[in-house]
């Protein structure tokens, strides 16, 4: 079964930084796109950022650019969120998902990320 | 980037058909997909490419378009289909976007 589980969330204060981690099991983590999706508290859904099955593409919504880079390591089967100049409008739970096709058919469970002085 | 728009809420009593929508200008050009969320859990994909049903997820749940609108259709709604959905397309540059989501609530 597919598995993936994310770490690394917590309290952390505005301008400061977090690295998330995202432990993948059950399928061949190198041969699909992966994402990190946020849900802040009350609201909807928000796509984050894409990273390529090799690492050579990435993409992210406009509200991150240059403050987070998502990455991956193909041998350890993990995919990561680092996250610098945070923000009080970043609080949320991080969900890391495989994409397949357009869309997110396998997600993990989420880490809270609480961004406050 | 471009937008989805979803009704915030739709209310329906057991044994009705529930239509949430999803309109945006993407649509006709880029697949749809939908999520179920029940409060504290990870969003549940329960349509693909518009219209197909993953694995495990019921028969009278399906999915529609039409134009620039893309519908989610729960025939006889029952008690354990209260939750939010959530539509969710693509575009050619690499973003992705979700509606904002629709609270389904069983009467």
């Amino acid at each position: 079964d597919v598995q993936l589980v994310e770490s690394g969330g917590g309290l952390v204060q505005p301008g400061g930084s977090l690295r998330l981690s995202c432990a993948a099991s059950g399928f061949t983590f190198s041969g699909f796109w992966m994402s990190w999706v946020r849900q802040a508290p009350g609201k909807g859904l928000e796509w984050v950022a894409n990273i390529k099955q090799d690492g050579s593409d990435k993409y992210y919504v406009d509200s991150v650019k240059g403050r987070f880079t998502i990455s991956r390591d193909n041998v350890q089967s993990s995919l990561y969120l680092q996250m610098n100049s945070l923000r009080v409008e970043d609080t949320a739970v991080y969900y890391c998902a495989r994409l397949h096709g357009g869309g997110w058919a396998h997600w993990g469970q989420g880490t809270l990320v609480t961004v406050s002085s | 980037s471009f937008e989805l728009t979803q009704p915030p809420s739709v209310s329906m009593s057991p044994g009705q058909t529930a239509r949430i929508t999803c309109s945006g200008d993407a649509l006709p050009k880029q697949y749809a997909y939908w999520y179920q969320q029940k409060p504290g859990q990870a969003p549940v994909l329960v349509i693909y490419k518009d219209s197909e049903r993953p694995s495990g997820i019921p028969e009278r749940i399906s999915g529609s378009t039409s134009g620039t609108t893309v519908t989610l259709t729960i025939s006889g709604v029952q008690a354990e289909d209260e939750a939010d959905y959530y539509c969710q397309s693509s575009d050619n540059s690499g973003t992705y976007n979700f509606g904002g989501g629709t609270k389904l609530t069983v009467l």
